[in-house]
Formats: C-alpha cells, structure tokens, sequence
C-alpha cells in the first residue's frame, strides 16, 4: 500500500461530532475513490473524484456526507454529525486512468 | 443487490495444497475483474486480474480463470503457503465506470502448516 497516505490510521469520535479523513494519492495519479468497509462486510464504493471535480457520488449517503479533491492538497471525506452506524474501516485508492486502484491503509473510525 | 458474491466466507487448506476461491456475478457489463489480497488493519493489495475477453491469467503461483457464460471467476494458488493467509476480494468494474469497483464479501483463506 506504499503511496497512498492516509490519516489519521484510528480516530475516534464521539456522536454528534464531525470526522474528517484525508488521503493523499500517489504521485502522478489524479482519480480519488473512496470506499467504505463495515464490520463482517466487503468494501463499498462511496465517491470517485478528480482534481477540483466530483465524478461519481452515486454511494454516497445522501446526508452528512461530503467529499472534496482540491486541486492543491489531499482529498478530505468529511462526516458531519457522527452516529454509531457511520463506525467502519474507510479506504481510499487512487489511479493515474487505469482500471486498477492502489489502496492506501485505510482510517478506522469509532463512534462513541 | 449484491453484484458480485463470493459465497464462502471461509476456505481451510494444507500447505502445499491448492487453495481455489469462487466469485459469481450477475452485472453482465463487467468487462474486469481483479482479486484483492488484504491482511488485518490493512488496505487491499491488488494480487491479479483479468479482461473479459480472456479466459484464463497467470502470475506466478496465482491463476483466476474467468467463465463468462456462467458468469463465474475462480481464483487459484498452487502451492498455498502459510502466507497466503488473508481475506480475499474480487472485485469487477465495468470499462464506463472506470477504476470504481464492486466488491464481494470476501474469503478467509487460512493456509495450515
């Protein structure tokens, strides 16, 4: 998984909190997924984006759920108002335009 | 719906055996697919794919095989070793869709000594 940063690795909140996630691509690769992997689960598709441009959003919850790939920085998925459900392992993978992503370690988010 | 479904949650096999995983679609627009080898607090790690206008992949000890009329991959390793142990994900896309993948549940395969 070396090369696509991820942090924070755990991060916990609390109900009612808000959760930002961060993920940094491989050099050179300009597609951001993110998908989502709740307990005894396969991983689900949640957003794709590009540089500064939402492509795909169709998994995404339709409330409290954001995401955004700036055209400087990491890519943030960001959870408003936090409840227990939202607990779950979130990865992100990035791809230069090929059919392949690379996955980074993933951000394990407790909701307390 | 579940798209992809890898029906067996879990799969036992002695070292040096083979280690045969099952994956069954139902999205006949999938034209790829690939298997995700991935070890506890960690992310997938790509491990091998295949085009569906192919039939059959190998690396190594790793071969997937891909019937499109039954819509049905298998994913084979010979010899399994210790190592292999992990879950493992396939995962399909279609050419419209880009990198976006649909995962199945997942495999734990264990290698015993």
């Amino acid at each position: 998984n070396a090369g696509v940063m991820q942090n924070p690795r755990h991060l916990v909140r609390r109900r009612g909190q808000e959760a930002r996630l961060r993920c940094s691509p491989m050099k050179g690769h300009s597609h951001v997924y993110w998908y989502r992997q709740l307990p005894e689960e396969g991983l689900k598709f949640m957003v794709y984006l590009q540089k500064e441009n939402i492509i795909d959003e169709s998994g995404m919850p339709k409330e409290r759920f954001s995401a955004e790939f700036p055209k400087e920085g990491p890519s943030i998925l960001r959870i408003q108002q936090v409840v227990r459900g939202d607990s779950a392992a979130y990865f992100c993978a990035s791809s230069p335009s090929s059919r392949r992503g690379t996955f980074g370690s993933g951000t394990r988010l407790t909701v307390v | 719906d579940q798209q992809v479904k890898q029906n067996s949650p879990s799969l036992s096999v002695q070292e040096g055996r083979i280690s045969i995983l099952n994956c069954d679609y139902t999205n006949s627009m999938f034209d790829y697919f690939l298997w995700y080898k991935k070890y506890p607090a960690e992310g997938p790690t790509f491990l091998i794919s295949i085009s569906s206008i192919k039939d059959k992949n190998e690396d190594g000890r790793f071969t997937v095989f891909l019937n499109k009329s039954a819509k049905h991959l298998s994913l084979h390793i010979v010899p399994s070793q210790p190592g292999d142990s992990a879950v493992y994900f396939c995962a399909a896309s279609e050419e419209t869709s880009g990198s976006r993948l649909t995962f199945g549940e997942g495999t734990q395969l264990t290698v015993n000594p």
